[in-house]
């Protein structure tokens, strides 16, 4: 089956540096979504990317789908206290599930 | 505006006890209804889901069940309860773009 794997597992970044966190996927993506999940609390959407290639930007995070529609990134950049938390990236092939990363858990030294 | 609930939000039982999550969503019909368990961090495996009243699929074999008994309630039994059994349950919803909203969690300790 389809799975989706996560790198770094862990993350610790000095405030204000930026760091980034990678995805892929076994098999080729209809898409691909990322969730944040803060300390204690539940998955919370922030993004889905559909075509290849794509770019987002939020504020100061950068999500990138891969041409080959079988990785993708996301970029942070000056990170603050608030970026703390859990990132999971999840993929989707073109049905009604989604196949989460195992995540990235961002530290923050102040 | 659409809101999940899930209850309830911590719970302690002794192994081999039944279990019951429930989880309903307002504010929407017909929603894509889905089951997942976090072990302590750790990813979220997905358990169950649902596109419609009593229509099921079960992602991985184990000794939990889940019925929609209406199209915005998704409940997840077990007839007894093994200390692996213990995790964060999380539900979730999605419509039609795809995207899913979790509720708030029910963390579960089996003793």
């Amino acid at each position: 089956g389809q799975q989706v794997m996560q790198i770094p597992q862990y993350q610790h970044v000095q405030e204000g540096e930026d760091f980034t966190t990678y995805c892929n996927s076994s098999t080729t993506l209809s898409n691909i979504q990322w969730y944040k999940q803060r300390p204690g609390g539940h998955p919370v959407f922030l993004i889905q990317l559909v075509k290849s290639g794509e770019v987002k930007k939020q504020k100061r995070l950068t999500f990138q789908f891969g041409e080959a529609k079988k990785n993708s990134s996301l970029h942070i950049t000056a990170t603050q206290t608030t970026d703390v938390g859990t990132y999971f990236c999840a993929g989707s092939s073109n049905d009604y599930k989604l196949s989460f990363g195992a995540g990235t858990t961002v530290t923050v030294r102040a | 505006s659409q809101t999940i609930h899930q209850w309830p939000a911590t719970l302690v039982q002794p192994v081999g006890s039944p279990l019951s999550l429930e989880c309903t969503v307002e504010g929407t019909s017909n929603p894509n209804l889905y089951w997942y368990r976090q072990a302590a961090g750790r990813g979220l495996q997905l358990l169950f889901y649902s596109v419609g009243i009593g229509q099921i699929s079960s992602e991985v074999p184990q000794n939990l069940s889940a019925s929609r008994p209406q199209d915005r309630q998704f409940i997840l039994s077990s007839k007894k309860l093994l200390l692996s059994d213990s995790g964060f349950y999380l539900c979730a919803w999605s419509g039609g773009s795809n995207e899913q909203f979790f509720g708030p969690g029910t963390r579960l300790t089996v003793l």
